[in-house]
């Protein structure tokens, strides 16, 4: 079966402007959730969607958000773009999440300059 | 909250050699998980262990969870290029957050 699905994989922005990263999980799946890594605080938790509602969010600003459409697809927006946004960005999808398995994409590559 | 502390933080190994990656927690684990990271790339599962004193294996890989479901261990038998990388620890929480270690990234030369 097809795995998780991020686009784009690469993308340069410049501070202040905002961005959509998209997440395709695997069929079937119903959740969905981000995570952000950079060299110096690692893996951390943004947020998780389940069925179209936000289950919890991490310890991040309001200048990121997400959402979760019918068909499970989710976005993740950050808006007012700040050079230490650069970061991996993660999604990883699951049955239920929790402590069900997660599979993960392969990630979008932000840089903001 | 909780929180995963991976050692060796970083590893160089011979090509051949064996080694261990060490995972603790701060609370009690009730599912342990470890995936492999490439770097810039997405994490790839390797196993799942839930039960005090479980151990699995895949291919020359062997992770193990302690009895008292604080800490587990990741293995390799005779380190070959191809499992050079980042491991990641981690483990789901209360409130449906999934925490990871602060990883470890293991090089092995040819």
């Amino acid at each position: 079966k097809a795995g998780v699905t991020q686009t784009p994989r690469y993308l340069i922005k410049t501070r202040g402007q905002q961005v959509t990263l998209s997440c395709s999980p695997i069929s079937g799946h119903r959740s969905v959730s981000w995570y952000q890594q950079t060299p110096g605080q690692g893996l951390q938790f943004l947020f998780e969607y389940f069925s179209e509602t936000q289950r919890n969010k991490g310890n991040f600003p309001g200048r990121f958000s997400g959402r979760q459409f019918s068909n499970s697809r989710s976005e993740m927006n950050v808006s007012t773009l700040e050079l230490g946004d650069s970061a991996l960005y993660l999604c990883a999808s699951s049955f239920t999440g929790g402590e069900t398995e997660a599979f993960f994409g392969q990630g979008t590559r932000l840089t903001v300059v | 909250s909780q929180e995963l502390e991976q050692s060796p933080q970083s590893l160089i190994v011979q090509e051949g050699k064996n080694l261990t990656i060490n995972c603790t927690s701060s609370k009690t684990l009730y599912g342990l998980y470890w995936y492999k990271q490439k770097y810039g790339e997405g994490l790839i599962f390797l196993m799942m262990l839930q039960k005090g004193g479980e151990e699995k294996s895949h291919e020359k890989i062997t992770a193990k969870l302690d009895e008292k479901k604080q800490q587990s261990s990741l293995h390799i038998t005779a380190s070959q290029p191809s499992h050079a990388g980042i491991y990641l620890c981690g483990a789901a929480s209360t409130g449906n957050q999934f925490y990871f270690g602060t990883g470890t990234s293991l090089t092995v030369i040819p």
